[in-house]
């Protein structure tokens, strides 16, 4: 079974800094998508980028920027100019092209000190 | 952007009775949809995968008799939990794929919290 491990239950940056959130995660597919997902206090899950495993490029979406690493199945996030309105918990996610089922790794929570 | 409404977002009920919970896709049609479980501060877990038209595939440990799951429509599925017990209390998550989206993106509702007394 597909596995999304996020090691760093806790996280925390200042404001304006960089911040990066890490991610490994295990599967036997070739093609397949990774996702980060911001979830506020309102509990409202939100999508912050998505990369698809066969595009070598790394997505990006304005302050928002992964690392994707296949062959060592990592999929960082980077936050760049961090704003207090980041600060929210952070799930990584997988989810295979073949199949309907995201898994979700089990969070990092991400404090903005202002 | 696409929309999932999710109704109620909260709700508190007596042990025993039984609640129903709505996940609406307002602007897309969506043959799949998730219902998703999530513990303080924990992780969202699978509970079942609703599919138009025919019966729900539950995941491993979940009750099918006791989480209902109706999708009746290509915008609406329904989870029932019936004869409600305190340990069902929790925040409920639905998300929908849009019929193009080829499983490249899924929309969220905003959760349903159940508190059961």
């Amino acid at each position: 079974a597909q596995t999304v491990t996020q090691s760093q239950p806790e996280m925390s940056v200042q404001e304006a800094e960089t911040v990066t959130l890490s991610c490994t995660y295990d599967t036997s597919e070739s093609d397949y998508y990774l996702f980060w997902y911001k979830q506020p206090p309102s509990r409202q899950m939100i999508l912050v980028i998505r990369q698809e495993a066969y595009k070598q490029q790394n997505a990006t979406e304005n302050r928002f920027s992964v690392n994707f690493q296949k062959a060592a199945k990592s999929f960082s996030l980077k936050i760049s100019d961090s704003q207090l309105g980041d600060a929210a918990m952070y799930f990584c996610a997988y989810r295979a092209r073949t199949g309907n089922q995201f898994y979700f790794g089990t969070g990092t929570s991400l404090t903005v000190i202002p | 952007g696409a929309v999932v409404s999710q109704h109620p977002s909260r709700v508190i009920c007596k042990s025993g009775t039984s609640v129903k919970i709505e996940c609406r896709s307002l602007d897309f049609q969506a043959t799949t949809m998730f219902w998703y479980r999530q513990f303080p501060k924990k992780s969202l877990m699978l509970m079942a995968t609703s599919n138009e038209g025919s019966k729900a595939t539950y995941e491993q440990g979940v009750e099918k008799d006791k989480f209902l799951i109706n999708h009746a429509s290509l915008t609406l599925s329904t989870l029932t939990v019936t004869s409600a017990h305190p340990e069902d209390s929790s925040f409920y998550i639905c998300s929908a794929d849009p019929v193009t989206s080829r499983g490249t993106e899924a929309f969220f509702g905003q959760g349903t919290r159940l508190t059961v007394v």
